[in-house]
Order: structure tokens, then sequence, then C-alpha cells
């Protein structure tokens, strides 16, 4: 079957500007994270979806960026006011039914700021 | 807070090899460990989960083994292929407070024909 598919693949925006990113999940996963990977830095968590509530939103970096899932499907990240060191590859990934499960990742998309 | 570290960051070797990428975690309070594969400009694949009860798991030429006790897990390849040049990534699934997978940076393999 598909897999995790994540939109655009490649972003580049101007620094002030707001930035969506799409993941669609395996259909039939219930549980969806978002990771961010900097150029020399590990893969750093973000947030975690089960169903469409997110019980851990604790990696989030600043208030300027935010999520939603509806329908307990797609989500979207935003990022507001982008900076330029919010430039990396956005990672999504599922997983069948929480977090104790494997996950799936996407092919990412990499966001420049300029 | 967890800390994974993987060592070495980068390793060489010539086709047909055996070898061994080592990863480390400092809070031994673990549901799982996963060993990952990424691809340049790809996202990441799984490549073997090992639960916090297991000591090993094997995947055709893989095969990874935890030690929760010192901290530690292995991944083995053996009869390394070009083909098996990528990022490995090794991952901790913390229990408790914030249970998240907790990623090292990974060891860069590249197996030379």
């Amino acid at each position: 079957g598909a897999g995790v598919s994540q939109s655009p693949s490649n972003k580049v925006t101007e620094k002030g500007k707001d930035v969506e990113l799409r993941c669609d999940p395996i259909s039939g996963h219930t549980a969806l994270y978002w990771y961010r990977q900097s150029l020399g830095q590990g893969l750093e968590f973000l947030i975690y979806f089960q169903g469409n509530s997110a019980p851990d939103k604790s990696g989030l970096p600043s208030d300027r960026f935010s999520a939603e899932r509806t329908g307990g499907s797609v989500s979207t990240l935003t990022i507001q006011r982008t900076q330029q060191e919010d430039s990396a590859v956005y990672l999504c990934a599922s997983s069948y039914a929480g977090i104790l499960y494997e996950q799936y990742f996407g092919p990412g998309t990499r966001l420049t700021v300029t | 807070k967890q800390e994974v570290t993987q060592i070495p960051a980068a390793l060489s070797v010539p086709e047909g090899e055996n070898l061994v990428l080592n990863c480390s975690f400092t809070d031994s309070a673990i549901y799982n460990l996963q060993w990952f594969r990424q691809d340049p400009g790809k996202g990441l694949t799984s490549l073997l989960l090992i639960q916090s009860s297991q000591r090993e798991q094997t995947s055709g030429r893989l095969n990874a083994s935890l030690d929760k006790s010192s901290g530690r897990s292995t991944l083995y390849i053996a009869a390394s292929q070009p083909g098996d040049s990528a990022t490995y990534l090794c991952a901790a699934l913390t229990q408790g407070g914030s249970e998240k997978l907790v990623f090292g940076k990974g060891t860069k393999l590249t197996v030379n024909p």
C-alpha cells in the first residue's frame, strides 16, 4: 500500500513569511509524528498526534510553530514568521496504534528560509 | 533526559566485510529501540525494532542486539555490500513523562566495491 507522503518536497521561502507543510499518513494509522532534522543535528521530535489530539507538543521550538490534524488523517505543520534557523528537513511519520508501534517515515520536506 | 550516542560518526569498509555499528543510551527505562536507515535526500526506513524485553532481532543480513542494563545496542551487518551505504540511526523510545523517540546523530556507512 501507499506509504507516508509529504508535500511539498522542497520549499524556499523568504524570512518572515508563513509556510504550511502537509503530511498524509498511511491509511489506518492512528498516530502521527513530526520531526525536524537540521544540518549536523540529529532528528528532533516536534509533536505527536493520537487521532486528532496532540498529547505531546513538548518539542515545538517556539509559539511560531503549530500543527493540526483533521479527520484522524492529514496533518499540517505551520511555521509563522519563518526565520533562517527554521531551515531544515521536516519529517513526518505514522504508526498503527500509538507510540509503542513501529514508525514509518515520509520522504520529508526540505525547507529553506532565505 | 535521554541521550543517544552513536559511534563512530562515519565508517568506511571494503565490500564483503562484517561490521558493527554502536548505539548507547543514558536512560535504560525504554519501551523499545529502533534502527533506521537513511539514504541521502530520503526519509527513514525502519530496519529493526527490539522490544525492551528482547535481546536481539534479526532480518536477513542484519542483527540488532539490546543490552538495557549497560545502555547499549549494536547493529551487525554481515557480508556488507555497496548498497548498504547509507546513514544508520538508532532511536530509543523512552518511558515516563514525555514518551518519544530520541535519536542518535547516526553513523554514515560507506561500503567500497
